[in-house]
């Protein structure tokens, strides 16, 4: 079993939708949660971290985290051409000290 | 501020040839990591470094050494280079461990023929 898993889609949505993307771990110990957005090209990019339980908004995107379920999800509002990329869920484990991915889901948004 | 710099950007190695990818951080982080990124495959970690003076593996170590030469640099060598490593690196750094923000340089995109 993976650590990290995500759909790797790719997920296709329309414009103004919401766009959904989902992860789940499996060190039960993790305590730290991120969402990654990776434009075709570049580097990885924070767009929200959560650490707890319950919900985080900012602006058009929320992180929902769910540790008895061992789940983390991202919502992102309103989606724009703008938002088509993979984005990658992270967990930081408590026992080893690392930051671990999963394999990304791609998103397109269609105008 | 130049954040995380790696090199090289790109490289072509032929099979069995050896080389050193360099990282350097200027934001005083402890925290080093070396991943992999392959098609549909994520980001894959190789190694990291906790804090200075500390190397772990990661899931895919084999065929690669690490070295934290100090608390802003962390190298990626790969002693005998084989087709399987081509592959684009990315260097990160966080403040300490995975409780902040990873930061990551521009990638090394590597071709082993």
């Amino acid at each position: 079993q993976k650590e990290v898993e995500q759909n790797s889609g790719p997920l296709s949505v329309p414009e103004g939708a919401i766009a959904s993307l989902n992860c789940t771990y499996s060190d039960r110990g993790s305590q730290s949660f991120f969402w990654y957005r990776q434009y075709s090209g570049k580097s990885p990019e924070l767009i929200m971290s959560i650490y707890s339980n319950g919900d985080k908004e900012d602006g058009r995107f929320t992180a929902q985290l769910n540790k008895a379920s061992q789940y983390v999800s991202l919502l992102i509002r309103d989606s724009q051409p703008s938002d088509s990329a993979t984005y990658l869920c992270a967990v930081y484990g408590q026992g080893a000290q690392k930051l671990v991915f999963g394999q990304g889901t791609r998103l397109t948004i269609n105008p | 501020n130049a954040g995380v710099t790696q090199t090289p950007k790109f490289q072509v190695l032929k099979t069995g040839q050896s080389m050193t990818l360099q990282c350097a951080q200027d934001m005083n982080h402890n925290s080093m990591y070396w991943y992999r990124q392959d098609p549909g495959m994520g980001l894959r970690l190789i190694y990291y470094s906790a804090s200075e003076g500390t190397t772990d593996k990661g899931e895919v170590p084999n065929g690669y050494n690490v070295s934290r030469l100090n608390k802003r640099e962390f190298s990626l060598r790969l002693e005998s280079a084989a087709p399987s490593q081509t592959s684009v690196y990315f260097c990160a750094s966080s403040e300490y461990g995975g409780h902040t923000e990873a930061f990551f340089g521009q990638g090394t995109r590597l071709t082993v023929v």
